[in-house]
């Protein structure tokens, strides 16, 4: 596609509920970082997958989180037993390669309210 | 935890000055990246500028690296109000493979 997608843009749910979000990165893009954004703050890394595997997941929270790549393009980032600070926006971002001295293509974003 | 700091966290300006964003760091870093996000959504790079760099250009854009005092600035030169964003520095973390962004300066220029 033209630009990282992700989906939806927004998304309420329960406390307790789980929720999946959706990143399609840029065609032929082999790395690909999931970022949490709150308000007024800087993007928070989550995990950096290069490929099929997840190469740095040591930015979730704790174990309620859990992103996928199984086919090294679209990532799947799921949530279990939503709090409420887990509201943020979720931010996917590609790069071509890997490793910071590469561009990184940003989404734009996942609204994710736990109410 | 952040590495990058921004100074100041928000600044507004009139359309034709210039603008300059300060960013501080922790620890050495192979690059620095600067970003611009409008309305809290998605983020779009400006420029990087390696470790071996002290000024890069891009238009109206100039941006230094002082990499002894673990700082980097952004200057916009003639504002315009269509560049009322907030501006983030970002750094790589240990490893390198992960971009850590800090708590960004939030510019405003008035028409």
């Amino acid at each position: 596609g033209a630009g990282v997608s992700q989906t939806p843009s927004n998304k309420v749910t329960e406390k307790g509920k789980y929720v999946e979000l959706r990143c399609d990165p840029i065609s032929g893009h082999t790395a690909l970082y999931w970022y949490r954004q709150s308000l007024g703050q800087g993007p928070e890394f989550l995990i950096y997958f290069q490929g099929t595997g997840a190469a740095d997941d040591s930015g979730l929270p704790n174990d309620r989180f859990f992103a996928v790549r199984p086919e090294g393009s679209v990532s799947t980032l799921k949530i279990q037993r939503t709090e409420r600070g887990d509201s943020a926006v979720y931010l996917c971002a590609s790069s071509l390669t890997g490793g910071t001295g590469n561009e990184a293509f940003f989404g734009q974003g996942t609204r994710l309210t736990v109410v | 935890s952040q590495q990058g700091e921004e100074d100041p966290q928000a600044l507004s300006i009139q359309e034709g000055e210039n603008a300059t964003m300060n960013c501080s760091y922790k620890t050495s870093i192979n690059n620095l990246q600067w970003y611009r996000q409008n309305s809290g959504r998605g983020l779009v790079h400006l420029i990087l500028i390696r470790s071996n760099e002290r000024e890069k250009h891009s238009g109206r854009l100039r941006v230094t690296l002082d990499t002894s005092k673990k700082s980097s600035s952004l200057l916009i030169t003639a504002s315009r109000a269509a560049d009322t964003a907030s501006y983030f520095c970002a750094t790589d973390g240990a490893g390198g493979f992960k971009t850590i962004f800090g708590a960004g300066t939030r510019l405003f220029v008035k028409a």
